[in-house]
């Protein structure tokens, strides 16, 4: 089974330029997530979608990023313009959403974006 | 969703035993625990989870006392491939929102 696509792989912009990330989940897995990940923290959740649908954008500084899923499989991640605060890994993470529980996260390699 | 502290950082020895314990006070009747590992350059990835008393499988066993107020996860003879960053996380029953602390790095020496 093909696991969580993303890329590109790493990224250098300037600041104030726009930058895109994208992300294929696993097959038939309706929740995605996009997290920010700042180097020696943990994984911080920016939007999470349930198909093409958002369940949770709480955390997404929305004067500058913005994410979609219009089919509800792939998504993209925007950000523009780009800070240097905005220097970190983004992670994408997918799963089926329909267990009961707390169901485990499958998440991609990350894309690592470096603003100078 | 129940906040949790865990070491910053620990060092082992190939071939011990590991264990990391992660305290989470405020723990909610309908929470499960759940431990990701993370390696250099990659996303989290799912080790083990549980609700209470002792759950194990090929990778780890996680220790739950009846209090649930804290969890243990044991790593059994490690190896340099285990140098990662460890994340303990506490969740809601139905609620599949996960909130990354800042984890334990896992440092093996051989």
């Amino acid at each position: 089974e093909a696991g969580v696509a993303q890329s590109p792989r790493y990224k250098i912009i300037e600041k104030r330029q726009s930058v895109a990330f994208w992300c294929n989940p696993i097959s038939g897995h309706a929740t995605l997530y996009w997290y920010q990940q700042i180097l020696g923290q943990g994984p911080k959740l920016l939007i999470q979608f349930q198909n093409n649908g958002v369940v949770d954008d709480s955390q997404l500084p929305k004067d500058r990023f913005s994410a979609e899923r219009l089919k509800g499989v792939d998504s993209t991640l925007k950000i523009q313009p780009a800070k240097l605060e905005d220097s970190a890994v983004y992670l994408c993470a997918s799963n089926t959403g329909t267990q009961e529980y707390q169901e485990t996260q499958y998440f991609g390699p990350g894309t690592r974006l470096l603003v100078l | 969703l129940a906040k949790t502290t865990q070491p910053i950082s620990m060092d082992s020895y190939e071939g011990q035993e590991v264990n990391i314990t992660c305290s989470h006070n405020n723990i909610a009747t309908n929470d499960y625990i759940t431990w990701y590992q993370q390696f250099p350059s990659q996303g989290p990835r799912f080790i083990i989870q549980g609700y209470k008393t002792k759950v194990t499988n090929e990778v780890a066993s996680l220790f739950i006392p009846a209090d649930r107020k804290s969890s243990t996860l044991s790593l059994p003879r490690v190896s340099l491939s285990d140098t990662a960053v460890y994340y303990c996380l506490v969740g809601d029953r139905g609620d599949d929102k996960i909130i990354f602390g800042k984890g334990t790095r896992l440092h093996i020496l051989p």
